[in-house]
């Protein structure tokens, strides 16, 4: 049982280029989410998704996209990277429901956008 | 979501019990309180949750206060493992799916 996956760990990116970012976990847990965390900012939540095949924007969505292929995967585009991207990207899986939830995370996936 | 205040910053010694508040007085009725910690470098962990009592589990403490304005979490006996950034994170039973995170406390346990 790995709980939540990421690839990459690490990612440098030149400006203008695109990747995903991927996130897996193996709990069966239908919601997912994608967070970003920048130095004194805490983590803020970019798109997240309350079941397979649903996706809705959070706080900070403008450059991003993502796609949730089926129940164990979530994942999270930048298609034309820019350095305000540079951040900690996390991926959640979340166990329960309103207001009644625990939030699982993943190791992170570092990223640098020059 | 009930906005929530925590000191930046607090030490304790190895061993010792570690007690870090939270302020949370707009909270209402219907809103939950969860700590997570992160370890430097890790994505965040849950700690505990609670609503109205105290509550316990093999990792802490939670103490809330009778009016429910603040709320402190008890480390029974910290170690060096437990040095991470705290947070303390207020949440309503129905709306938002994000948690607000906000900058947490930094606690440093010392040998």
């Amino acid at each position: 049982n790995a709980g939540v996956t990421q690839t990459p760990k690490f990612q440098v990116l030149k400006t203008g280029q695109s990747m995903t970012l991927q996130c897996a976990q193996d709990m069966n847990h239908n919601s997912m989410y994608w967070y970003r965390q920048d130095p004194g900012m805490g983590l803020r939540l970019i798109y997240y998704s309350a079941s397979e095949g649903t996706t809705d924007k959070g706080e900070v969505p403008n450059g991003y996209n993502v796609s949730r292929l089926n129940k164990r995967e979530f994942s999270l585009r930048l298609e034309s990277a820019a350095p305000s991207q540079t951040s900690v990207y996390f991926c959640a899986s979340i166990l329960g429901r309103g207001g009644m939830e625990t939030q699982y995370f993943g190791p992170g996936t570092r990223l640098l956008v020059l | 979501d009930a906005k929530t205040t925590q000191p930046p910053s607090m030490d304790c010694a190895e061993g010792r019990a570690a007690n870090l508040p939270c302020n949370h007085s707009t909270i209402s009725g219907n809103e939950y309180v969860y700590w997570y910690r992160q370890i430097h470098s890790q994505g965040p962990q849950y700690i505990i949750h609670g609503l109205k009592n105290n509550e316990t589990n093999e990792m802490a403490s939670l103490i809330i206060t009778e009016d429910r304005k603040s709320s402190t979490l008890i480390l029974p006996h910290a170690t060096l493992r437990d040095t991470a950034v705290y947070y303390c994170i207020v949440r309503r039973i129905a709306g938002a799916n994000n948690l607000f995170f906000g900058t947490g406390t930094r606690l440093t346990v010392i040998p």
